[in-house]
């Protein structure tokens, strides 16, 4: 079945430093790449996303990268802080056939003062 | 983005028990979403929520279990039913709205199960 992978589970970054997530996805009808951001004791937030018709996609210290062919996505953060400690989820989402979002297994960032 | 409420945010409840979680939109949805997040685990996804009939379940989850309502566009409840402590679990309500890919989530409800 569908499913998407992301790596690495753990990540641990100095403050200042930048952290890469990876995620690979393997039904080719995905169109929708978001991701989100869930910190202890709360829901999941979204912090950006992107579709597939763009390959890049920048918000401040966040970007997202987006490889079809490959069916690879990153996330990038520059500059960490330590309230960017948190478990990021990556998905892979699409309409056709029918709404359906596959979530990665989640990492957890570490941002070290 | 859309402002999404649950109540309660807690509870520990007694083996064999059932417990009614309610989730509430600030605006009108196209679809609401039950999602059960074990703990240090990811999302898995238990039912769409459908407006004015049965609920739409994943593999693995059953309408006696987790029976799920929908009266209007900006409401929805799941039942946790007959509980045991393979059930403690964050619970998460989510939403998209009616013309983007967007799905927005809930802050979740914690469930402990003794």
């Amino acid at each position: 079945g569908e499913n998407v992978e992301q790596h690495p589970s753990t990540l641990s970054v100095q403050e200042g430093d930048s952290a890469v997530i990876k995620c690979t996805y393997s039904d080719s009808a995905s169109n929708y790449f978001p991701w989100y951001k869930q910190e202890l004791g709360k829901g999941p937030q979204l912090i950006i996303d992107i579709r597939s018709n763009v390959g890049e996609k920048k918000d401040q210290r966040i970007a997202v990268t987006l490889n079809k062919t490959a069916k690879h996505f990153s996330l990038h953060i520059t500059e960490t802080q330590p309230e960017d400690s948190a478990v990021y989820f990556c998905a892979a989402s699409r309409r056709t056939g029918g709404f359906k979002t596959i979530f990665g297994a989640g990492t957890r960032l570490f941002v070290k003062a | 983005s859309a402002v999404i409420s649950q109540k309660p945010s807690r509870d520990i409840c007694q083996r064999g028990t059932s417990l009614t979680i309610q989730c509430q939109v600030d605006s009108q949805v196209t679809m609401m979403f039950w999602y059960r997040q074990q703990p240090g685990q990811s999302l898995t996804l238990i039912a769409t929520a459908n407006q004015g009939s049965e609920a739409t379940y994943e593999s693995g989850f059953v309408i006696d279990k987790f029976p799920i309502s929908r009266p209007n566009l900006t409401f929805s409840t799941l039942t946790v039913s007959n509980m045991s402590p393979e059930d403690s679990s964050i619970y998460l309500c989510s939403v998209q709205g009616r013309s983007t890919d967007t799905q927005y989530f809930g802050p979740g409800t914690r469930l402990t199960v003794l």
